[in-house]
């Protein structure tokens, strides 16, 4: 099973809302990914927890914060966006190690008004 | 630095065969990887290749790669319109890293 799975698909929000989204896998994995992805451009890193610890913020906003509950969960929680980060964001996994191979969920696209 | 470069539109007509390029500039990645996204989707995983091989089969794909070039290809063979989708090389940035470099990805139109 080589499965990310992303909740919820597609999320609309507002510049004054908070809201979060979450990423989980299954497959014993110990490094967890968030990329943002705008149309026709390739995903973007934006962090990485190796071993539940934050270990990469590619100097994102402080509008966007994750969140690493345990090894299987990943979260990003929203608070104050723009209507610029409106993109897919997509959640991957990997076994731990550097230069492991990346899993991608499906995505969550994200509209922000 | 690194760098992932790809052509960015290739056309092709059903049951024919595929080839989209991949040049590099990293040599330190394990591994080199290409991921097919479907419109809407995420990335898939299509197949990888390890940096000290030449070729690598799997099905209807071969994936060639040229180290002295730093060149990597694709080919889909029978090429279905199914395989429409957009195809992203991609390594990581340097020996210990985390962080995949993607090409710009390659938009495969598949004519019926």
């Amino acid at each position: 099973d080589t499965e990310v799975t992303q909740t919820p698909k597609h999320l609309v929000m507002g510049m004054t809302n908070k809201k979060s989204l979450k990423c989980e896998q299954h497959m014993g994995h110990r490094a967890m990914y968030w990329y943002k992805q705008k149309a026709k451009k390739p995903p973007e890193l934006m962090f990485v927890y190796s071993y539940e610890k934050l270990s990469i913020n590619e100097s994102v906003p402080s509008r966007f914060s994750p969140e690493c509950p345990n090894s299987s969960l990943l979260n990003l929680h929203l608070h104050a966006l723009q209507p610029e980060d409106s993109a897919l964001y997509l959640c991957a996994s990997s076994q731990g190690s550097s230069q492991d191979t990346q899993y991608f969920g499906p995505g969550t696209r994200l509209l922000v008004l | 630095g690194e760098d992932v470069e790809q052509s960015l539109f290739l056309s092709v007509r059903e049951g024919d065969s595929s080839v989209i390029n991949c040049t590099y500039t990293d040599s330190s990645s394990t591994y080199l990887y290409w991921y097919k996204q479907e419109p809407g989707a995420g990335l898939q995983l299509l197949t990888y290749i390890f940096s000290n091989m030449d070729m690598k089969q799997d099905q209807r794909l071969t994936v060639l790669l040229n180290k002295k070039d730093k060149h990597l290809s694709l080919r889909i063979a029978d090429t279905q319109t199914g395989d429409s989708a957009i195809y992203f090389c991609a390594q990581y940035s340097g020996a210990g890293s985390y962080q995949l470099t993607f090409g710009k990805g390659t938009k495969l139109s598949v004519i019926p």
